[in-house]
């Protein structure tokens, strides 16, 4: 059971807008910046969105990412087959004092 | 390019001992935090533990409390996990992995991964 809870699947049409959705609590999600990470088939995982809504360069302005007290989202827009993959949400906890993940959303694209 | 190495992955008993070691380049180590977090074969990601730049902060999860310890040598680029106590749950491809800051603490800050090892506890 991961600390902070993302849907097991979530699912889009190719040109749709889909949001994953992230919940936690007032000592992780609540208190510290949220990060989004891609994880393709067998590849290990990368970096999309950083301290909540900030994306690395390279990666493409459809992905954008927000907070709003103790939950998150990422949202993709104009969703495209290669977002097919998995995306996990990160946190730091202060009760726990360490990093937690979400539990992993997989994205299918219809 | 930053890139990160992982070694020291393979099949070992439970109880038994195995360290992880990490090669770093293309970036100066001692200017960031580092982590070490693993994925078990078809599951979700964990953190396992993160160390700053200078050693002074070091964390883990707590399921590997007492049992793990990280370390780090900026003078060889290098970051070390040891593994002792291991159990069949700690089975996983564990991953290297580079911080945004310097510091361990208040963010899960990861922007470099490198490929994982995979440890596989096993009588």
């Amino acid at each position: 059971q991961s600390v902070l809870t993302q849907p097991p699947s979530a699912s889009g049409t190719p040109g749709q807008r889909v949001t994953i959705s992230c919940s936690g609590s007032s000592s992780n999600i609540g208190n510290n910046y949220v990060y989004w990470y891609q994880q393709l088939p067998g590849t290990a995982p990368k970096l999309l969105i950083y301290r909540n809504n900030q994306r690395p360069s390279g990666v493409p302005d459809r992905f954008s990412g927000s907070r709003s007290g103790t939950s998150a989202s990422l949202a993709i827009s104009g969703l495209r087959s290669e977002d097919e993959t998995d995306y996990y949400c990160a946190a730091w906890d202060d009760s726990l004092s360490g990093v937690v993940f979400g539990g992993g959303t997989k994205l299918t694209v219809l | 390019e930053v890139q990160l190495v992982e070694s020291g992955g393979g099949l070992v008993q439970p109880g038994r001992s195995l360290r992880l070691s990490c090669a770093a380049s293309g970036f100066t180590l001692d200017d960031y935090a580092m982590h070490w977090v693993r994925q078990a074969p078809g599951k979700g990601l964990e953190w396992v533990s993160g160390i700053s730049w200078n050693s002074y902060s070091i964390a883990y999860v707590d399921s590997v409390k007492g049992r793990f310890t990280i370390s780090r040598d900026n003078a060889k680029s290098s970051l070390y996990l040891q593994m002792s106590g291991l159990r069949v749950e700690d089975t996983a491809f564990y991953y290297c992995v580079k911080g945004i800051r310097k510091y361990v603490d208040g963010e899960g800050d990861f922007d470099y991964w490198g490929q994982g090892t995979l440890v596989t506890v096993s009588s």
